[in-house]
């Protein structure tokens, strides 16, 4: 059965730092993927997409994920966090019949 | 600007009771979808609509209903027989069902009291 799992429930990084987090999906074929970003009580944001074209992907607000097949990871990453990223990030699978798997979520601290 | 518009933002409801919360899209998007997001969990499908006059079930149907009677508008109505209907209602609508992203709506919070 396909599923999507982000390793952290919770990153707390510092402002200037790098960010990481981390997702890893279950398929039997090449799946497209997703990352969305959430501020509180806020609707949700596409940040990046992958369908199976470059590996690497780069989506707005600086970030950018790799999808790596030998590991099953599509993990979310930017070199330097603002105070303005703090959210909760969802990794999403979309499966063969286009419904979308969803993470649990990372919730991102930023600490100034 | 196009967008969705969900509406109210929040909605407070006594036991026993059926509530409708709203969707509009001014994407021109053929698909539209009603999520449920509980904390520390992924968001859940509750009902799906392809087109016009035609809608799925989703993971957690039980206890909601919808209706696909114009393009721009799905709304969700949460009956009685939701038992644990406090949660963050998102709406989203998409091109069609491939493989594109969603836009959401900014959601309604459902409160019971």
């Amino acid at each position: 059965a396909q599923s999507v799992t982000q390793l952290d429930s919770h990153v707390s990084v510092s402002e200037g730092t790098p960010v990481l987090l981390r997702c890893n999906y279950s398929s039997s074929y090449s799946p497209s993927l997703f990352w969305y970003v959430q501020h509180p009580n806020k609707g949700l944001q596409l940040l990046l997409k992958y369908t199976s074209a470059a590996t690497l992907v780069k989506g707005i607000n600086g970030f950018e994920a790799e999808f790596k097949k030998s590991e099953t990871s599509f993990h979310l990453t930017k070199p330097s966090a603002h105070m303005s990223d703090a959210a909760e990030y969802f990794c999403v699978f979309m499966d063969s019949n286009y419904q979308l798997i969803w993470g649990a979520g990372t919730k991102l601290i930023i600490k100034p | 600007d196009g967008g969705i518009t969900q509406s109210p933002k929040y909605l407070f409801r006594k036991e026993g009771q059926n509530v409708t919360l709203s969707c509009e899209q001014n994407l021109n998007h053929d698909a539209m979808y009603w999520y449920r997001q509980d904390p520390g969990q992924g968001l859940r499908l509750i009902y799906y609509s392809q087109i016009v006059n035609d809608f799925q079930k989703g993971d957690i149907a039980e206890g909601y209903s919808v209706s696909r009677e114009k393009k721009e508008s799905f709304p969700l109505t949460v009956t009685s027989a939701q038992k644990n209907p406090t949660a963050f209602y998102l709406c989203a609508s998409s091109i069609d069902s491939g493989p594109y992203g969603y836009t959401f709506g900014s959601g309604t919070r459902l409160t019971v009291v």
